[in-house]
């Protein structure tokens, strides 16, 4: 049972445009919310995270929005930058608990 | 702040051998360190948590007498694959996360390929 989704395996985006990444959960005992980045071969970076007692989070370009009545979230990059070129994995987890992983979107930015 | 590092980052063993990869929190206190494995194109599959000075705890259906953790510090926790086989080839990555914290830092991972 995937707890946690990302039903895009992959996005092509503009430079400049905005990306908007989603993830879908299915746990409603998951209070926190995490975006990661990563490059082929190597971890993934830690990028942004939200704790379910808000609906927004921004951190420079990026910015994750959480609806928990849809169990739903969303990272938005923008500006794209080619740079941004990665697999985005959301994850979520239930008090301290261990991380669930999404499958990861695949995102290319194109100049 | 939060670096992970990983040792080695590549390595190649015979079938029947051990292996043993270190995983690092530079910065921070690890008190719990996870270890994941990725196969190509998949997602990250968590394999145990361990707790500093505690057992490691492992998921379901993952061996635990052949991927032996051991978390003797609160910077350095090691993953020992022992009579490895070909299917045991993987990308595998630890993070780390400090107490009281939700986030995790990974490392940079550890290609395995047993020959």
């Amino acid at each position: 049972d995937q707890q946690v989704k990302q039903n895009s395996p992959s996005l092509s985006v503009q430079e400049g445009r905005i990306s908007i990444l989603n993830c879908d959960y299915t746990n409603s005992m998951f209070d926190y919310f995490l975006w990661y980045k990563k490059y082929p071969a190597e971890g993934p970076t830690f990028l942004i995270s939200i704790s379910s007692i808000k609906d927004k989070n921004e951190d420079g370009r990026f910015t994750v929005f959480l609806n928990k009545s849809a169990k739903h979230l969303s990272l938005h990059i923008v500006p794209s930058q080619p740079g941004d070129s990665a697999v985005y994995f959301c994850a979520a987890s239930a008090g301290s608990d261990k991380l669930i992983f999404g499958t990861g979107t695949r995102l290319q930015v194109f100049p | 702040g939060a670096v992970v590092s990983q040792h080695p980052s590549r390595v190649i063993c015979k079938s029947g051998t051990s292996v043993k990869i270190e995983c690092r929190s530079l910065d921070f206190q690890a008190t719990t360190m996870f270890w994941y494995r990725q196969f190509p194109k998949q997602s990250l599959m968590l394999m145990a948590t361990s707790n500093e000075g505690s057992k490691a705890t492992y998921e379901q259906g993952v061996e635990k007498d052949k991927f032996l953790i051991n978390h003797a510090s609160l910077t350095l926790s090691t993953l020992t694959v022992t009579s490895a086989h070909p299917e045991d080839s993987s990308f595998y990555i630890c993070s780390g996360r400090a107490r009281d914290s939700y986030e995790q830092y990974f490392g940079p991972g550890t290609r395995l390929t047993v020959t």
